[in-house]
């Protein structure tokens, strides 16, 4: 069974102060990982996605890693306008409805300034 | 990126009625849609796959006679909660891939937070 797990629950930077979240997954085949940023009351905004091993993408402060067991968003030099809870979520190659995602909890983030 | 857009964003319904959502995507053709429903601090929960002009398909323990799903055209998926009750209050999102594009991003409306009073 396909699973996502992220940690921490909930992080709490000072403004300028880096820090990583974890996304670890389980699935048969990965189609792709993806992360997602969710504000209160509001759809997620889609950030990045990666597809294999040792890949990278950027997005001003935002960079995401991928292994074959887990998955990393780095945060450089947080502004509390980066506050949001962050989503990731997989997309297994042989399961799922037709491009299903499986969701994580998320990671809360709150920077303050 | 691509826009779907959710209406309406937020309602309050009286128990024993019914509310449809909305789901449209606005610049691409989206031959799948897929509902959430999310609860405070927990994850998105997939309730149903919407494929233009077939039947739904329901994910386990979601009951289809309850939340009705009709994807009539390629910008336009609706959700409607039938008879709805206390419980069934919740934060429904609706999301589209683009028609061919298997193996890319999902795009997300803005959510619809429903209250059944």
């Amino acid at each position: 069974e396909d699973q996502v797990t992220q940690s921490p629950e909930a992080l709490r930077l000072q403004e300028g102060e880096s820090s990583s979240l974890n996304c670890s997954y389980t699935v048969s085949g990965l189609r792709g990982l993806f992360w997602y940023r969710q504000d209160p009351g509001k759809g997620p905004e889609f950030l990045f996605t990666l597809y294999s091993a040792g890949e990278e993408k950027e997005k001003e402060r935002l960079k995401a890693t991928l292994t074959k067991k887990e998955s990393f968003l780095h945060i450089t030099a947080p502004k509390p306008e980066d506050s949001a809870t962050y989503l990731c979520a997989v997309q297994d190659h042989y399961g799922g409805s037709q491009g299903n995602l499986i969701f994580g909890k998320g990671t809360k983030l709150s920077v303050k300034p | 990126g691509a826009v779907v857009s959710q209406h309406p964003s937020w309602v309050i319904c009286k128990s024993g009625t019914s509310v449809k959502i909305e789901c449209r995507s606005l610049d691409f053709q989206a031959t799948t849609m897929f509902w959430y429903r999310q609860f405070p601090k927990q994850s998105l929960m997939l309730m149903a796959t919407s494929n233009e002009g077939s039947k739904a398909t329901y994910e386990q323990g979601v009951e289809k006679d309850k939340f009705l799903i009709n994807h009539a055209s390629l910008t336009l998926s609706t959700l409607t909660v039938t008879s709805a009750h206390p419980e069934d209050s919740s934060f429904y999102i609706c999301s589209a891939r683009e028609w061919g594009a298997l193996n890319t991003e999902a795009f997300f409306g803005q959510g619809t937070r429903l209250t059944v009073v």
